[in-house]
């Protein structure tokens, strides 16, 4: 199965930016996307196909993916902010998900 | 608005069956395919399977394989996941999640809409 690697955590003060990874073989070639799940909630999309912002998403969140990566970025990060993120791709007919990164904006 | 509601949380015995429902709304119901999503307490996102309202096909993460039937009724517009045999390691949120392209390929897809999650705690 195929297999998406995120770290476990990544601190960011306020205003600054923060870039979370997620790796897996040739991530590159597909699309990624990325989901943001605060706590007792239900995630939701923040970036598909990449790079792209479903409406509502502030524009302070942006995505790339090249190689072996896929970047999600968020510009001027605010204590809102701070949730659980997960990216996810698939492997032909399935999905598979990163572990997820806790992002803490302190 | 796209809405997607789940079932009550449910809690039952090792070796028993749960069935979970996802009642959607706001979108024509046979043009995009369903997933299946679990949380284990404290834990990431696990994708369970997929289903298409459109012609019933499904396709089962190769971990629930002969434990998972997922179904529709296109009459109420809702989606069911059935998972059998359950353990205590089944213990978790499970979440319905609607793809948000209608008929794509699955490559090009993702989740737009979620379930506000179901808890299914396993105990003897």
């Amino acid at each position: 199965s195929y297999e998406l690697t995120q770290p476990p955590s990544v601190s960011v003060s306020p205003g600054q930016t923060a870039s979370l990874t997620c790796s897996g073989d040739k991530l590159g070639d597909r699309y990624a996307c990325w989901y943001q799940q605060k706590p007792g909630q239900s995630p939701v999309l923040v970036i598909y196909q990449d790079n792209k912002r479903p409406s509502g998403i502030p524009e302070r969140f942006s995505g790339s993916n090249s190689g072996n990566t896929a970047t999600l970025t968020i510009r001027g990060t605010q204590t809102m902010d701070e949730a659980d993120y997960y990216c996810q791709a698939w492997d032909s007919v399935t999905v598979a998900f990163g572990g997820g990164t806790k992002l803490t904006v302190l | 608005q796209v809405q997607l509601v789940q079932s009550g949380g449910e809690v039952k015995k090792p070796g028993t069956s749960v069935k979970v429902s996802c009642k959607t709304s706001g979108y024509t119901f046979i043009r995009h395919a369903i997933s299946w999503v679990r949380q284990v307490p404290g834990q990431g996102l696990e994708w369970v399977g997929w289903i298409s309202p459109d012609n019933r096909n499904t396709n089962y993460a190769q971990k629930f394989e002969g434990r998972v039937t997922m179904t529709t009724d296109t009459s109420t517009r809702t989606v069911y996941m059935e998972l059998r045999s359950l353990r205590s390691d089944d213990t978790a949120v499970y979440y319905c999640a609607r793809e948000g392209i209608p008929a794509a390929v699955p490559a090009e897809n993702y989740f737009d809409s979620w379930g506000q999650g179901t808890l299914v705690s396993v105990s003897s």
